[in-house]
């Protein structure tokens, strides 16, 4: 298995562009999330999916869309990229099966917005 | 204040012991996790905790959960520089799974 899989690993924008960050799992997980990490602030939830067609906002999901279209693919669209959206992005999915909510990351996304 | 807190700091000499401390809000919590983020990488699971209990020991790991005071803890046993990484608390937001509350990492630098 592959894992958690993020493309691409790294991205400069200009402001007001617009792009999508691609996550695939292969291990038939229901439950995909994506995180930004800023400097010392931890992690922070922006959307989570609980299954194909089923998506929900975290703490920061202004400025971003998702879809979940299939099991695999949790895309994370910046529709008009600004300077604040300059992070680290983490892609993470997790097993609907067994009582622990360990979740298993990818390797993340450098994104600079210029 | 914040759901999950750290201290953002800890140095140690190679082979002491590193204890990372973290407080949580949620007492729904069932389970407590930690992850390690080396340079550049993701996060892994580095071990986890059931609320029920009280310890848990995994070779050079041991958690300690004090559930009346909501305190976690990590110990690293004869920590070695391969440690050096951030090391971030997690507890799960009420009954939803897949969200969790990470804390903001502890940078653990361990010297020769």
């Amino acid at each position: 298995n592959a894992g958690v899989t993020q493309t691409p690993k790294f991205q400069v924008l200009k402001t007001g562009q617009s792009m999508t960050l691609q996550c695939a799992q292969d291990m038939n997980h229901e439950y995909m999330s994506w995180y930004r990490q800023d400097p010392g602030m931890g992690l922070r939830l922006i959307h989570y999916s609980v299954g194909a067609g089923i998506t929900d906002q975290g703490e920061v999901p202004n400025g971003y869309n998702v879809s979940r279209s299939t099991t695999e693919d949790f895309p994370l669209r910046l529709l008009s990229a600004a300077p604040s959206q300059t992070s680290v992005y983490f892609c993470a999915s997790r097993s609907g099966q067994g009582r622990t909510d360990t979740q298993y990351f990818g390797p993340g996304t450098r994104l600079t917005v210029l | 204040g914040e759901d999950v807190e750290q201290s953002l700091f800890l140095s140690v000499r190679e082979g002491d012991s590193s204890v990372i401390n973290c407080t949580y809000t949620d007492s729904s919590s069932t389970y407590l996790y930690w992850y390690k983020q080396e340079p550049g990488a993701g996060l892994q699971l580095l071990t986890y905790i059931f609320s029920n209990m009280d310890m848990k020991q995994d070779q050079r790991l041991t958690v300690l959960l004090n559930k009346k005071d909501k305190h976690l803890s990590l110990r690293i046993a004869d920590t070695q520089t391969g440690d050096s990484a951030i090391y971030f608390c997690a507890a799960p937001r009420g009954s939803t799974l897949g969200r969790l509350y990470f804390g903001r990492g502890t940078q653990l630098t361990v010297w020769p």
